[in-house]
């Protein structure tokens, strides 16, 4: 199974201040059809887990633009330009290029 | 809108068999993908199989032969059954839709069912 290595596991932000997460796969995730499966999701604090991010770069709706991701091949980053209150969670990468999707161990982001 | 509600048996014993069942209210089974996801301390997000409503199927291989999944129509449930639990096996298992294979997007989850093994 691909393996999904996210770093920090823990991530104090200040309110208003970027932050950024790393995922690092261990091998690289572009399918044959020229795509990257590449996804991000968010899990608040007593919620189900949401998708922020598919494809590497691409927001799903209703997901806000302080949200972005990026990276190639087997090194991904999601931002956060300004960090808000309500983005407080545990975040996780996944790759769906393989089977089985396998997803990164998280990143919890809190306020510091 | 769509709502999905696991349902099973909370606490398990060592090698017997867990249940589960997702109602899905508020739409239906078809033509939607449907996955089973469990989240243990341990292993955190782990994705387990998937099935749709004509009972196309894939499950991760990693429960090698002990996860069977099934899709009622008539009911709109869908079922997933693990067997020879252990210790490892708990989690807090998740049902999610998916508008087609691979998509991934999870849209929605349920609220997740916790599950004990433990004699």
């Amino acid at each position: 199974d691909i393996v999904m290595t996210q770093s920090p596991l823990s991530l104090p932000v200040t309110l208003g201040q970027p932050a950024s997460i790393s995922c690092r796969s261990s091998q690289s995730v572009v399918y044959t059809d020229g795509n990257t499966y590449l996804n991000w999701f968010q899990q608040r604090p007593g919620q189900s887990p949401r998708r922020l991010i598919y494809q590497v770069s691409n927001r799903d709706s209703g997901v806000p633009d302080r949200f972005s991701g990026s990276g190639s091949g087997i090194d991904f980053t999601l931002r956060i330009s300004s960090v808000e209150a309500e983005d407080v969670g545990v975040y996780y990468c996944m790759q769906g290029t393989y089977w089985p999707p396998t997803f990164g161990q998280g990143t919890k982001v809190e306020i510091e | 809108q769509v709502q999905l509600q696991e349902s099973g048996p909370g606490l398990v014993k060592p090698s017997e068999t867990l249940a589960l069942t997702c109602t899905v209210s508020g739409g239906s089974i078809s033509p939607y993908f449907w996955s089973w996801i469990r989240q243990s301390p341990g292993k955190g997000l782990e994705y387990i199989a998937y099935m749709n409503s004509s009972g196309d199927a894939g499950y991760n291989l990693s429960f090698r032969s002990r996860i069977t999944m099934s899709v009622d129509t008539s009911k709109n449930q869908f079922s997933l059954t693990l067997s020879s639990v252990t210790a490892a096996d708990t989690a807090v298992y998740y049902c999610a839709r998916d508008v087609s294979y691979g998509d991934y997007r999870f849209d929605p989850w349920g609220q997740g069912t916790l599950v004990t093994v433990s004699s």
